[in-house]
């Protein structure tokens, strides 16, 4: 069965630092999606990043970046130079069959000043 | 980027009352919709997935006479939370499925509806 792991409930990290967010996944399927979403506090679910499972480098977007670790089943989000507006939840997703997405549970991302 | 719309974004009703939610593909045509349910502080609960012009598929749990869903376009999915009742009270959010998208698999996500059932 597919599966996907976020074992962060949540997360403090001061202002213009780095983060982490974690995600592993389980699946046998050799072709599949990886998504990060971002949902402030407003409800809104905006796409961050996708990777691909035969994608060959890791995929950017601006300040998102995804260390895809494909041995090891990670897909984790990193946030370069963090900023207030980055608080929120942080949801990893995986492409399951009838194009359905596999989510986890979720990370809250706290920026402090 | 593709959008999608949902309306209304709050709703609150009286219990025994139905309430429907719309959920529009405005620039692309959505082969595929999905309706989530969210509890506080949880994640995305796949409700239906729905398939223009064909009957939705519910997931295991959800009952398909409380939530009515219909799908008469490749831009338009209903759901219809009848005979509301208190513990219906939740944030639905819809998706759809741009079959184009170059990201297979990519879901769109409309802004959400709150629903309150007094």
């Amino acid at each position: 069965a597919q599966k996907i792991t976020q074992t962060q409930p949540g997360m403090f990290v001061q202002e213009k630092e780095a983060v982490t967010l974690d995600c592993t996944y389980d699946t046998s399927d050799q072709s599949y999606g990886l998504f990060w979403y971002k949902q402030p506090s407003s409800g809104e679910m905006i796409f961050l990043i996708y990777q691909g499972s035969y994608d060959e480098q890791n995929a950017t977007e601006g300040r998102y970046s995804l260390n895809f670790q494909k041995a090891r089943k990670s897909a984790n989000l990193v946030i370069s130079a963090s900023q207030l507006g980055d608080s929120a939840m942080y949801f990893c997703a995986m492409r399951g069959s009838n194009y359905q997405l596999i989510w986890g549970a979720g990370t809250k991302l706290i920026i402090k000043p | 980027g593709a959008v999608v719309s949902q309306h209304p974004s709050r709703v609150i009703c009286k219990s025994g009352t139905s309430v429907k939610i719309e959920c529009r593909s405005l620039d692309f045509q959505a082969t595929t919709m999905f309706w989530y349910r969210q509890f506080p502080k949880k994640s995305l609960m796949l409700m239906a997935t729905s398939n223009e012009g064909s009957k939705a598929t519910y997931e295991q749990g959800v009952e398909k006479d409380k939530f009515l869903i219909n799908h008469a376009s490749l831009t338009l999915s209903t759901l219809t939370v009848t005979s509301a009742h208190p513990e219906d009270s939740s944030f639905y959010i819809c998706s759809a499925r741009d079959p184009t998208s170059g990201r297979p698999g990519e879901q769109y996500f409309g802004p959400g509806t709150r629903l309150t059932v007094t």
